[in-house]
């Protein structure tokens, strides 16, 4: 699976647009590029995922750059409760294929 | 989602004993996941359990530590054998329930002491 790069830590204020950089520059045409976040050492919890279109759902937004070398995980507006480990995970789109974590990004919500 | 649970949800334990942990999800899955977080670590694969056959280990972890069952497509169980303090983390379990998109279990968080 190809890499992941993002930063270890942000902060963003309540209420703001909260948007979570990730480079995959060696992602491979069947990869997709997921999002999960973990709250202070719960499961994971599967956010958003797409392939080289923009998604959106009811929790966040993906913007997967053309060249499918980056992309932004945008939580249109942050409450406290977002603060989590934010994990940008790329996978092949095989049924059962396994994540590989990386460090992810620690998103600190202030008040 | 899946509904998915693990029991227990914390357990300390001493040195050289051994911990079965159980995974229970709400639907019929093919394949079940097992994880490792060590204190301040990200999560790590231990193996892939599917219904009928063995479990399939990742480097680094091997069947006599981390014996695995799977006995019908709803349960599993992890057993951490001869535990020592460095085995002190979460363990995690998940299913993928529909295609592309894995859930996680709330973890069982493991002291040895």
């Amino acid at each position: 699976d190809a890499k992941t790069t993002q930063p270890p830590s942000m902060d963003c204020a309540e209420g703001r647009a909260a948007n979570l950089p990730c480079n995959h520059s060696t992602i491979s045409g069947n990869e997709y590029v997921y999002w999960y976040r973990q709250i202070h050492s719960q499961g994971p919890q599967y956010i958003i995922h797409g392939l080289k279109n923009n998604e959106t759902n009811e929790m966040a937004s993906l913007i997967i750059t053309e060249d499918r070398k980056s992309s932004t995980l945008i939580l249109p507006h942050a409450t406290l409760r977002d603060t989590a480990v934010y994990y940008c995970i790329v996978r092949v789109d095989f049924v059962n294929e396994k994540l590989t974590f990386g460090t992810g990004t620690r998103l600190t919500i202030i008040p | 989602s899946a509904v998915i649970s693990q029991k227990p949800s914390r357990d300390i334990c001493q040195r050289g004993t051994s911990l079965t942990i159980q995974c229970q999800v709400d639907s019929q899955v093919t394949m079940m996941f097992w994880y490792r977080q060590q204190p301040g670590q990200s999560l790590t694969l231990i193996a892939t359990a599917n219904q009928g056959s063995e479990a399939t280990y990742e480097s680094g972890f091997v069947i006599d530590k981390f014996p695995i069952s799977r006995p019908n497509l709803t349960f599993s169980t992890l057993t951490v054998s001869n535990m020592s303090p460095e085995d002190s983390s979460i363990y995690l379990c998940s299913v993928e329930l529909r295609q592309e998109t894995q859930y996680f279990g709330p973890g069982t968080r493991l002291l040895v002491l």
